[in-house]
């Protein structure tokens, strides 16, 4: 049963463009969501997040969008650089459980 | 400051043998995380510890894995009679304090991948 889901394994943007990352999720109660994003052979490191108050959290470049009633959010990249070349994960809790439950991820891939 | 450190970074075993992994969290920091990642799929939370509470182990597979945390500090997953489904990259995280995620980030170390032949 995959509570978060990212749909796209992969996702290929030219240098400067917009990079839009999806993510569904299914179980109802969970109220905060957080992106990680991870590069090869290191652990995945924080990006952003977002309460389920909000519809919209935005820092520098990188802004996380929610929309509760279709249980979905996307993270928004703008410009996109090489170095944002890596594999996000979206990531979803419940107020009181302590565990993320994460998707598949998604390998971006930012071309000059 | 020193982040999250596990080691070995990569253990491979034979089939039907034991495994110990290892896990140095932030100094500080009281919840820890074990999680692992299974070729092409997300991360999949294993168990929780936090404080001195019993912790949290769910998200344990099977009664093959189990994980201890002495003195609140190094954390232990064990493997026993490891199988070839067991091979993942297996992730610790540590957080300042458990008791809301939100407001606690995950700091992650970079992984143990293992490999069961």
């Amino acid at each position: 049963d995959q509570q978060v889901k990212q749909n796209s394994p992969s996702l290929s943007v030219q240098e400067g463009r917009i990079s839009i990352l999806n993510c569904d999720y299914t179980n109802s109660m969970f109220d905060y969501f957080l992106w990680y994003k991870k590069y090869p052979a290191e652990g995945p490191t924080f990006l952003i997040s977002i309460s389920s108050i909000k519809d919209k959290n935005e820092d520098g470049r990188f802004t996380v969008f929610l929309n509760k009633s279709a249980k979905h959010l996307s993270l928004h990249i703008v410009p996109s650089q090489p170095g944002d070349s890596a594999v996000y994960f979206c990531a979803a809790s419940s107020k009181g459980a302590q565990k993320l439950v994460f998707g598949q991820g998604t390998r971006l891939t930012i071309n000059p | 400051g020193a982040g999250v450190s596990q080691s070995p970074s990569n253990k491979v075993t034979e089939k039907g043998k034991d495994v110990e992994l290892r896990c140095d969290p932030i100094s500080g920091h009281t919840a820890l995380y074990w999680y692992r990642q299974s070729l092409g799929q997300g991360l999949e939370f294993l168990i929780y510890f936090q404080g001195n509470s019993a912790p949290d182990k769910s998200g344990l597979p099977s009664d093959r894995f189990s994980a201890e945390r002495t003195g609140g500090s190094v954390s232990t997953l064990t493997i026993q009679r490891t199988q070839q489904e067991d091979s993942a990259v297996y992730l610790c995280a540590s957080s300042p304090t458990g008791s809301w995620i939100g407001y606690n980030e995950q700091f992650f170390g970079p992984g143990t991948r293992l490999t069961v032949l």
